[in-house]
Formats: C-alpha cells, structure tokens, sequence
C-alpha cells in the first residue's frame, strides 16, 4: 500500500543540526513533488518546503527559509528534511506529505522534534 | 505567506450540517483553484478530504463538499456524524510554488 514513514527525529540542542527522513512504498515516488509540512504542539499546520519530483526545484516558507533544506533520492525512494540553526521554536511534529495537483494525498505519521537545551 | 482564516471552532448535532470558512486574499484563495481541506483527528496524521477546491479525495464520504466564493472557501459536512468529530484545515495554493495553512477549526458533535 501507498506509505511514507518519518525516522530521524529527537531532542536537540539549540543552534545544532537534524536531518529527517521519508521513507516511501507503494507509488512511483520520482514521478511525485514531495513536501515537508510541521505542527508544533497543540497548534496547526504549517507547510516548511516541497521539492519538484526530479530534485532541481526546491521552494520553502519564509520561517525556513535558508535554515532548512529539502534534497530526495530517487534511487532509495527517499526524501530528506535538513534543518540547521535549529531553534526551540522548530519543536514540533513533521510530517512528509505526497503532492497531487496542490494537495497532499499522502502523509506519513510524523516524527517528533524537541529543540531544547 | 500569512496563514488562512479558519474559526477556531464549529459544533453541530447528529444529523446536521455544518459549514467551516476559510478566508485569504486575492494571492491566494482568490487567485487559485487549489483549495484543499483535511481532517486530523487527535493524535493522528492530517487526511486529505478535498483538493482543488471541491473534488473528494478517494474514499471520502459525499457528506464532505467544498465551494469557494472570492476569496473564502468552504467546507460543508451534512448529515454530521460521532466520527466527523476532528481538526479541519483548508489549504491553498499561493503562488510561487508555496503552500499556506488555515489555522485550523476544532469541530464537536454535541
């Protein structure tokens, strides 16, 4: 079946750095765009980034912008979400999401980061 | 890149219908047919109910609809049931390539 599953996450210092991972299964994931959306604790949804499905376009929010970095291996069917300059702001749930015609049809069931001294 | 306008919450009885907003601007509601809305229950990874504005996603229940007016979109549940009982967040296209997040609707089924 059609998955996508987060592994990375943790507890990390302020100011350090966490790669993310989004393992995918059950679509030809190089022929999708990709996102990274988050949710900090008991608040909403907010869209960080989506890379096209060949890797050459990238775009990302203003709150992210030139701290995170979204690359995909086409090969391993695997997305990534590098976040440097972490703040304890950035705490939150991210998830990855499968792009179809501006919706995202497929989540994965996240992965927790604590930024925390 | 200022996040949609959702009522903070919407309640309804068993059988009823209920409808949640979702304001923008002519940058993105009003601009684009790529409204989405999802529902996310405690706990749990966001769904996908509606896209581009008022297709149903695979699988959703024809209780769902969405429409769009200027710049708000609405979702309509009718016939609320227990299970409708979730967060729901509209979606939009806003140009450039980026997305813009609702702040979400907590609905309650009395």
């Amino acid at each position: 079946q059609v998955q996508l599953v987060e592994a990375g996450g943790g507890v990390v210092q302020p100011g350090r750095s966490l790669r993310l991972s989004c393992a995918a299964s059950g679509f030809t994931f190089s022929t999708y765009g990709m996102h990274w959306v988050r949710q900090a604790p008991g608040k909403g949804l907010e869209w960080l980034a989506i890379i096209a499905y060949d890797g050459t376009k990238k775009y990302f929010a203003d709150s992210v912008k030139g701290r995170f970095t979204i690359s995909r291996d086409n090969s391993k069917n695997t997305l990534f979400l590098q976040m440097n300059s972490l703040r304890t702001e950035d705490t939150a749930v991210y998830y990855c999401a499968k792009g179809q015609q501006w919706g995202l049809d497929v989540w994965g069931q996240g992965t927790t980061v604590t930024v925390s001294s | 890149q200022s996040a949609l306008t959702q009522p903070a919450a919407v309640s309804g009885s068993p059988g009823q219908s209920i409808t949640i907003s979702c304001t923008g601007t002519s940058s993105d509601v009003g601009s684009y047919n790529f409204v989405s809305w999802y529902q996310q229950h405690p706990g749990k990874a966001p769904k996908l109910i509606i896209y581009e504005g008022s297709k149903r996603s695979s699988g959703v229940s024809n209780r769902f609809s969405g429409s769009k007016s200027g710049n708000t979109a609405s979702l309509t549940i009718s016939g609320l049931q227990a299970e409708d009982e979730a967060d729901y967040y509209c979606c939009s296209y806003a140009g450039s390539s980026t997305l813009v997040f609702g702040g979400g609707t907590k609905m309650t089924v009395l």
